[in-house]
C-alpha cells in the first residue's frame, strides 16, 4: 500500500513564524501536491511537484513556498505566518498522469496565533 | 476553468437507505477524469472511483455506483443500503490530463444506526 506521512497531525504557531510541514511518500511517485482544505470551499491546490527540484504554482500559492530536495519528500514553508493561514494542510502524492488517484497523508491541522 | 459544484452540504439517513450524491461539473477540455474521494473522521481523503471522459459506462461496485453523463456534465454517485461506517465528507474532483484536481465543496454524509 502506499503510505504518505506528514509530519504533524496538529499545529500551533504564532503570528510571524516560519512554519515548516513535511511530506513523505514511499511508492516513488514524481507528482506530489499540497493542499488546503477549508469547509465548503473543498481542497485547494496550493503547489504541486511533478519531479525532484520541480514545482507549479497552484490556485492558492500566496504566502506560500515549497521545496523538492528528495523524490520522496516535499515540504510547504510559510515564510512568515498569518492567522488566515490557519487551515487544514494535506498532502498527497500520485504516479503518471493525471488520470491515475492522488494518495493522500492524514492532513496537519496548523493553528496560527 | 474548471469548476466542481457539489449543492448538497449535508445528506442525513438512517442505516440501510440508499443515499445519492450529486455533482455537477465544468471544463473546456475534451479529455478529463473525474472522480470520487471519501474523507472519514480521521481525516485522510480516500479514494472510492474514477472515470475519463470517453467512458460514459456507469458501473456499481458493492454498494457503491455510479451515474456519469456528459450531456448534462454530471457525476452522481450512490450509496446503497447504507451502513453507519459511510459517514464521512464526500468529495467530487474533476482532472485535467495534466492530473491538477478541482474539488467540489464536499457533502457530509450522516447515517445514523
Amino acid at each position: 500500500d502506499v503510505k504518505v506521512t506528514q509530519s504533524s497531525r496538529y499545529l500551533v504557531k504564532r503570528t510571524g513564524e516560519k512554519v515548516f510541514l513535511e511530506c513523505v511518500q514511499d511508492m516513488d511517485h514524481e507528482n506530489m501536491f499540497w493542499y488546503r482544505q477549508d469547509p465548503g470551499l473543498g481542497l485547494r491546490l496550493i503547489y504541486f511537484s511533478y519531479d525532484v527540484k520541480m514545482k507549479e504554482k497552484g490556485d492558492i500559492p500566496e504566502g506560500y513556498s515549497v521545496s523538492r530536495e528528495k523524490k520522496e519528500r516535499f515540504s510547504l514553508i510559510l515564510e512568515s505566518a498569518s492567522t488566515n493561514q490557519t487551515s487544514m494542510y494535506l498532502c498527497a502524492s500520485r504516479w503518471g498522469t493525471g488520470g491515475r488517484e492522488q494518495f493522500f497523508g492524514p492532513g496537519t491541522r496548523l493553528t496560527v496565533l | 476553468a474548471q469548476k466542481v459544484t457539489q449543492a448538497q452540504t449535508e445528506i442525513s439517513v438512517v442505516e440501510k437507505e440508499d443515499v445519492t450524491l450529486d455533482c455537477v461539473y465544468e471544463t473546456r477540455d475534451t479529455t478529463y477524469y473525474l472522480f470520487w474521494y471519501k474523507q472519514p473522521p480521521s481525516g485522510e481523503l480516500v479514494f472510492l472511483i474514477r472515470r475519463n471522459s470517453f467512458d460514459e459506462q456507469n458501473e456499481i461496485s458493492g454498494r457503491y455506483s455510479w451515474n456519469f453523463q456528459k450531456s448534462t456534465s454530471s457525476f452522481n454517485f450512490t450509496i446503497t443500503a447504507s451502513q453507519v461506517v459511510d459517514s464521512a465528507v464526500y468529495f467530487c474532483a474533476l482532472s485535467d490530463s495534466w492530473g491538477k484536481l478541482q474539488f467540489g465543496a464536499g457533502t457530509q454524509v450522516v447515517v445514523t444506526p
